[in-house]
């Protein structure tokens, strides 16, 4: 079964520096978003993508978030300047482009990223 | 936005017994809620979909259930294993949302002990 596959699974940096989450959705699903987890708490919206721009964003997602579709199959999560709370699991999903109001999410397993 | 909640944090069941998990909401109805797996480390797995017009919805040992009027949902696995040991999540999409982004609760960790 396909599925939505995240690099690099974990990644530590310093903060104030730019770091890059890749994921490659489902071939042939149009949507995409990303999530984040914060260590025990809930699963939180943060953008979704439609049509190579934004469609949606969160209050999270503020100027030092951006996304990217730079090809056909990658789908990429930029978090400049990173600050220490930015710490948490990353989740990357899409959902198919037919009913996709209530299509259900495929999500990949997370970049976990830790802020020092 | 809406709030959601989950029954207790943990639920500890015996092998075969029913697992019987809730999820409330307190805002607006929504026109579908759905139901996610997540194992420890990993992203959550789509389990069902229910819409606001179902009264019930039901996969394999998964039975859901949907009560508008409650604002509640209950989320079913009977002849539970230790396999279903996990966190079940509750979603349910924002209602201004067009590409469906969703709300989801804390989630319920499921213990099935053998």
């Amino acid at each position: 079964e396909p599925e939505v596959t995240q690099t690099p699974s974990h990644q530590v940096t310093q903060m104030g520096q730019e770091v890059i989450l890749r994921c490659v959705p489902i071939s042939n699903h149009l949507y995409f978003y990303w999530y984040r987890q914060i260590l025990g708490q809930k699963v939180e919206f943060l953008v979704s993508f439609y049509n190579n721009e934004i469609s949606e964003k969160s209050e999270i997602f503020d100027d030092q978030f951006s996304v990217e579709r730079p090809d056909g199959s990658n789908f990429t999560l930029k978090i400049r300047s990173t600050k220490l709370e930015d710490s948490a699991m990353y989740f990357c999903a899409s959902s198919r482009p037919l009913s996709s109001y209530n299509s259900p999410l495929h999500f990949g397993n997370g970049t976990r990223l830790t802020v020092t | 936005s809406q709030k959601i909640e989950q029954n207790s944090e943990a639920l500890n069941i015996q092998e075969g017994k029913t697992a019987t998990l809730t999820c409330n909401y307190t805002n607006y109805s929504p026109a579908y809620l759905q139901w996610y797996r997540q194992d420890p480390g990993r992203g959550p797995v789509f389990l069902l979909l229910i819409r606001e017009n179902e009264k019930e919805k039901r996969k394999e040992r998964l039975k859901v259930t949907f009560d508008t009027t409650l604002k509640q949902s209950l989320f079913h696995i009977t002849a539970s294993q230790p396999a279903d040991s996990a966190t079940y999540l509750c979603a349910l999409p924002d209602r201004g949302s067009t590409l469906g982004r969703l709300y989801f609760g804390r989630g319920t960790q499921l213990t099935v002990w053998p």
